[in-house]
């Protein structure tokens, strides 16, 4: 099974001040996802990271709010971009495991972001 | 646009209880997955089940899809406190793109 990390594991930040959050693969993996959960809630799909394209985004995310980079096929960095309170949530990557037939797709253990 | 729902949301039961979750979603799916998660942690992945009539069985869980139904359920044999979590089912709505249920929080009393 893939194994994820994510940095950092939680962070509070003041408003209007930018963080990003980084995602490590220990396999090479084609896409790569970004979740948010809001307190309470479930989750909800951001955007999909590609190595050499740009990110796509769902719908009601902008990638001015939500910069994504993807340099290689085993990291991705989330940027969430002038923070506000409505931003508190814990930020999740998410990949298919491709080593098998298996079609797992397995989360990092989040980024749990709180906006002051 | 594919809507997942969850019923219950919430279930408390006694310990040595059965009890199913359900998940319903509104399009055609290849895929279906149910996740576990406990307070201030990540995804557990539990199962993935791939055709209709799937079955898989993991201790006291067992999952299964009806995709003509377009509903997969979690049944939680004799439950014990340990199953205590929040239970997300998620569909695939095309190239692993997941759309959620809301979750079931389930309590388990002793």
């Amino acid at each position: 099974s893939a194994v994820i990390s994510q940095k950092p594991s939680r962070d509070i930040c003041q408003r209007g001040t930018s963080l990003t959050i980084q995602c490590q693969v220990d396999s090479q993996v084609t896409m790569m996802f970004w979740y948010r959960q809001q307190p309470g809630q479930s989750l909800t799909l951001i955007a999909t990271a590609n190595q050499g394209s740009e990110a796509t985004y769902e719908s009601g995310f902008v990638i001015d709010k939500f910069p994504i980079s993807r340099p290689n096929l085993t990291f991705s960095t989330l940027t969430v971009s002038n923070m506000s309170p409505e931003d508190s949530s814990i930020y999740l990557c998410s990949v298919e495991d491709l080593s098998g037939s298996s079609y797992e797709q397995y989360f990092g253990p989040g980024t749990r972001l709180t906006v002051t | 646009e594919l809507k997942v729902e969850q019923n219950p949301l919430f279930l408390s039961m006694q310990e040595g209880k059965n009890y199913t979750i359900y998940c319903n979603y509104s399009t055609t799916s290849d895929r279906l997955y149910w996740y576990r998660q406990d307070p201030g942690k990540s995804l557990e992945s539990l199962f993935v089940l791939l055709s209709n009539g799937a079955v898989k069985q993991e201790g006291r869980l067992m999952a299964s899809l009806d995709t003509k139904a377009r509903l997969s359920t979690l049944h939680i044999t004799a439950a014990v406190h340990d199953l205590s979590a929040t239970y997300f089912c998620a569909v695939d709505r095309g190239a692993q793109k997941l759309v959620f249920g809301q979750g079931t929080r389930l309590t388990i009393n002793p």
